[in-house]
């Protein structure tokens, strides 16, 4: 079953574009919402993250939106570079799982910015 | 500087070697936990440790066998690996909630290839 849907699997855009990546969730418990940015040969890192209590956050070109109703949030890049090329995934996590700080994942994004 | 290593960063293997993937981390977490991610899959967890000799299984963790005994190492052992086994392991730790932030801190990855 998978708990995060991650949209779309690949996506390519034009230098200066904005890409964004959309992500759905099915458990109502999930109170804290991160983006992991991957590049090759390496571990994913905290991007952005955001709390349900909010429906934006912005950070430097990153920005993610939060439809608390619709169980859906999602990342926009602004004015993206060649160097924002990676593997983005959303994921979810809740404290309500018995100390267990397991992050539920997407299935991934391999964004690709050409100059 | 805060990291999580792991050790090795390649292996290929054959069926039923025991072998094992250790991580360490230097940033006096108490939360550490071992994924795995394959392709259209996302990262998912196997095990994880909330404190020194406490594990617990997570959504995948046949096969696999982890220790805590010390706070800083966090080894993944896998008795008898087999094909199904072949995929790219991540581990991370996490301060714990309660803590300032709720950032979890992901190693370079192992690529594991079991023939």
């Amino acid at each position: 079953q998978q708990q995060v849907k991650q949209s779309p699997q690949s996506l390519i855009v034009q230098k200066g574009g904005i890409p964004i990546i959309n992500c759905a969730y099915e458990n109502t418990a999930f109170d804290y919402f991160p983006w992991y940015q991957q590049f090759p040969g390496k571990g994913p890192a905290l991007l952005i993250a955001i709390r349900p209590d909010v429906s934006e956050k912005k950070e430097g070109r990153f920005t993610i939106s939060f439809n608390k109703s619709a169980k859906q949030f999602s990342l926009h890049i602004m004015d993206s570079q060649p160097g924002d090329s990676a593997t983005y995934f959303c994921a979810a996590s809740t404290a309500s799982n018995f100390g267990n700080e397991k992050l539920t994942f997407g299935t991934g994004t391999r964004l690709t910015i050409i100059p | 500087e805060a990291q999580v290593t792991q050790n090795p960063r390649y292996l290929i293997t054959v069926t039923g070697k025991k072998l094992t993937v250790t991580c360490s981390q230097n940033m006096n977490h108490e939360y550490m936990s071992w994924y795995r991610q394959d392709p259209g899959l996302g990262l998912r967890q196997i095990y994880y440790s909330m404190n020194v000799e406490v594990t617990d299984k997570g959504d995948v963790p046949e096969g696999y066998k982890v220790s805590r005994k010390e706070k800083r190492n966090f080894p993944l052992i896998l008795e008898s690996p087999s094909p199904n086994q072949t995929s790219l392991y991540f581990c991370a730790s996490h301060p714990g909630r309660g803590a300032s932030t709720d950032t979890q801190y992901f190693g370079p990855g192992t690529r594991l290839t079991v023939l």
